[in-house]
């Protein structure tokens, strides 16, 4: 049971580099959502997806941008890397409920990212 | 504009005593509520939710209350045990909406 994979654990980088982070899931689940993690700060909403061809943005989207090709995957691009995106990322999965609900969310490890 | 806030940043309660995590929201529109957990360096797990046409959920030793008027909502751990000892996040959604919005968490610490 992989679940939701995301890669990589950690990374450095410099002020201006770009990089994607990879997300993939393997539950058919139709929601895929990336949040960060701040010290203090919760989850902040970055993105989401309802399914395949559809993003939209969440609370924090300034400097990402994602894609979703296909159910299971749903990457996370950093065009110019800023200090201020040194964070936590968790990407997360979800179905819907026959209720029109959210249900509950299926978080990866994270991914720890340093801008310097 | 925080939408759902966890006021407390962290708790300490003795082994085999009652924690009690609360958590506040302000959108009306809310009515799905969620509690999860989180131990260093790995992803928040699901925990217990709550409709809103419920005003209590139990699941073993969690329970979770709702108060819709006052809109609050808690977490009530009976017994606490040092393996409960993580950050718990309060968590929100609106039927026909496709966000969870979260609120800061509060650190669970459970002395033995």
């Amino acid at each position: 049971n992989a679940g939701v994979t995301q890669t990589p654990k950690f990374r450095i980088l410099k002020i201006g580099q770009s990089m994607t982070l990879q997300c993939t899931q393997d539950m058919n689940h139709n929601y895929m959502y990336w949040y960060r993690q701040d010290p203090g700060m919760g989850l902040k909403l970055i993105y989401y997806s309802v399914g395949a061809g559809i993003t939209d943005k969440g609370e924090v989207p300034n400097g990402y941008n994602v894609s979703r090709s296909t159910t299971e995957d749903f990457p996370l691009r950093l065009e110019l890397a800023a200090p201020s995106q040194t964070s936590v990322y968790f990407c997360a999965s979800s179905y819907s409920s026959q209720a029109g609900n959210v249900e509950k969310l299926f978080f990866g490890s994270g991914t720890q990212l340093s801008v310097l | 504009d925080q939408q759902v806030k966890q006021n407390s940043p962290s708790l300490s309660v003795q082994e085999g005593r009652i924690s009690i995590l609360n958590c506040d929201y302000t959108n009306s529109m809310f009515d799905y509520f969620l509690w999860y957990k989180k131990y260093p360096a790995e992803g928040p797990t699901f925990l217990i939710s709550i409709s809103s046409i419920k005003d209590k959920n139990e699941d073993g030793r969690f329970t979770v209350f709702l108060n819709k008027s006052a809109k609050h909502l808690s977490l009530h751990i009976v017994p606490s045990q040092p393996g409960d000892s993580a950050v718990y996040f309060c968590a929100a959604s609106r039927t026909g909406g496709f966000k969870t919005i979260f609120g800061a968490g509060t650190r669970l610490f459970v002395k033995a």
